[in-house]
């Protein structure tokens, strides 16, 4: 079973703070994708990785790919109370129709204004 | 990308009973998932949607009690069948493009059972 684990589970911070949000696992993912999700709604895409070492940035938020494709991290910059969500990432593995995401068990972020 | 929506966004059923629920996307998609994501928890898969043919199940999801059918390739339904408590959940459309790594999700069906 490939597990992708997500830490930490739950951040409380206060509007202006910068966080970190990681994801690990001992697998190798052809590419991982990081998901916003508010309440009563479903997963937003905000960005997906491929290459070991990728760092790609969406506005205030950077996201890491690990050199051995294993990991990523997402780090906020200024957290804004608009930044509240569960944040999910998700490793995919193998081809064509046998492509399947595996999901960690998310980050649940709240940030005070 | 793909825009995605789900009939019906929330229900509250009764114990025994079944709920079909729908999805419709607004362009032709290669691979349509349903999830299943409980009260706290992440994503579980139950299932890829195969056009004109029987789903996938993922282990521990048959069925007789998630029936699945893809008529075509913008649409697909999801059945819950003699609901029980226990499947009170949020059931998630899910669309991916064969070419493409990115995987876009509907709003979500939130389903009550009591």
């Amino acid at each position: 079973t490939q597990l992708l684990e997500q830490s930490p589970q739950f951040l409380s911070i206060q509007e202006g703070e910068n966080l970190t949000v990681y994801c690990n696992s001992s697998s190798v993912f052809s590419s991982l994708q990081w998901y916003r999700q508010e309440p009563g709604e479903g997963p937003v895409l905000l960005v997906t990785v491929v290459t070991g070492g990728e760092v790609k940035k969406l506005k205030r938020l950077t996201f890491q790919f690990g050199d051995a494709r294993k990991d990523s991290s997402l780090h906020i910059t200024a957290a804004q109370p608009g930044d509240t969500g569960l944040y999910l990432c998700a490793g995919g593995r193998s081809g064509g129709s046998n492509y399947k995401l595996t999901f960690g068990k998310g980050t649940l972020l709240t940030v005070n204004p | 990308s793909a825009v995605i929506s789900q009939k019906p966004s929330r229900d509250i059923c009764q114990r025994g009973t079944s709920l079909t629920i729908q999805c419709q996307v607004d362009s032709q998609v290669t691979m349509m998932f349903w999830y299943r994501q409980q009260p706290g928890q992440s994503l579980t898969l139950i299932a890829t949607a195969n056009q004109g043919s029987e789903a996938t199940y993922e282990s521990g999801f048959v069925i007789d009690k998630f029936p699945i059918s893809r008529p075509n390739l913008t649409f697909s339904t999801l059945t819950v069948s003699n609901m029980s408590p226990e499947d009170s959940s949020i059931y998630l459309c899910s669309v991916r493009f064969m070419s493409s790594y990115e995987q876009y999700f509907g709003p979500g069906t939130r389903l009550t059972v009591t």
